[in-house]
C-alpha cells in the first residue's frame, strides 16, 4: 500500500510564477520529509527537506510547508523558471533503512 | 566526475542471459542502496548495505543478486529475469543508513528484459 502520494502526475505553469507541489502521506510515524527533483537521463538529486518538528522550510525559491495535522506537505517554488521543469518527488522516512517515495509530479514551466 | 557512478547506461538482455551493473560512489559513503522505478510506480528499495554488510533485502526475488565488495562499489548481478523486470535500475549511496539521510543518486540504468 502507497503510503506517500502525489496525486497531480503533472502540473504546467508559466516563467515567474509560483508552482506548488503537493504530497499526501499516510503513516502518521514519518518524522523526515525531503523532496527530490529529477532531470531526464539523470538520477534525482536531493532539494530541500523538513523535520516533522517543524512546518516551513525555506532555501532561496523553494520552501516546503508540512501539515502534520492533514499529513500533508507541499513544495512552493517561486519564482518559476524553465530551468525548474523536472519531475519532482516526494519521500518521507518512518523506520528503518527506506525512504518512502511517491510517483513524482512533472512540472512543465513555459517561458 | 559525478558522486555516484553507474554503468551501463543502457542494457538490453534476453531473459536467459546474465549480466551485472556496477554503481561506484566517491563521495566517502558508508551505504549503498538499489532502487527501482518502475514506469508510473514509485521509487522501491531493493537492497541496503552499511559497512559492506547487507541491511535490507526488500523481498527481492532471487533472480537479483547484490554485491557489495567494499563501501565504494555495488554490484547487482542479473539472471533469468523476466521482461516485467525492465524499469530504470537506480544506485544511492549516503554517509550513514538511516534514511532520513540526504540519498545521493546514480543517473541509473535503464534496463530492458527482451
Amino acid at each position: 500500500d502507497q503510503q506517500v502520494k502525489q496525486n497531480s502526475p503533472s502540473l504546467s505553469v508559466q516563467e515567474g510564477r509560483i508552482s506548488i507541489l503537493n504530497c499526501d502521506y499516510t503513516n502518521s510515524m514519518f518524522d523526515y520529509f525531503l523532496w527530490y527533483k529529477k532531470y531526464p537521463a539523470e538520477g534525482p538529486t536531493f532539494l530541500i527537506s523538513i523535520s516533522s518538528i517543524k512546518d516551513k522550510n525555506e532555501d532561496g525559491r523553494f520552501t516546503v510547508f508540512l501539515n502534520k495535522s492533514a499529513k500533508h506537505l507541499s513544495l512552493h517554488i517561486v519564482p518559476s523558471q524553465p530551468g525548474d521543469s523536472a519531475v519532482y518527488f516526494c519521500a518521507a522516512r518512518g523506520s528503518g533503512y527506506a525512504l518512502n517515495f511517491g510517483k513524482g509530479t512533472s512540472l512543465l514551466v513555459t517561458p | 566526475e559525478t558522486g555516484v557512478t553507474q554503468t551501463p547506461r543502457h542494457l538490453v538482455m534476453g531473459m536467459t542471459n546474465k549480466k551485472s551493473l556496477k554503481c561506484e560512489q566517491h563521495l566517502g559513503h558508508n551505504a549503498m542502496y538499489w532502487y527501482k522505478q518502475s514506469a508510473k510506480k514509485p521509487l522501491e528499495l531493493m537492497f541496503v548495505y552499511n559497512f559492506k554488510e547487507q541491511t535490507e533485502n526488500n523481498s527481492v526475488p532471487s533472480r537479483f543478486s547484490p554485491e557489495c565488495p567494499n563501501s565504494s562499489h555495488l554490484f547487482l548481478h542479473l539472471h533469468t529475469l523476466q521482461p516485467e523486470d525492465s524499469a530504470l535500475y537506480l544506485c544511492a549511496s549516503s554517509q550513514g543508513p538511516q534514511g532520513g539521510e540526504k540519498l545521493f543518486f546514480g543517473s541509473g540504468t535503464q534496463l530492458s528484459v527482451l
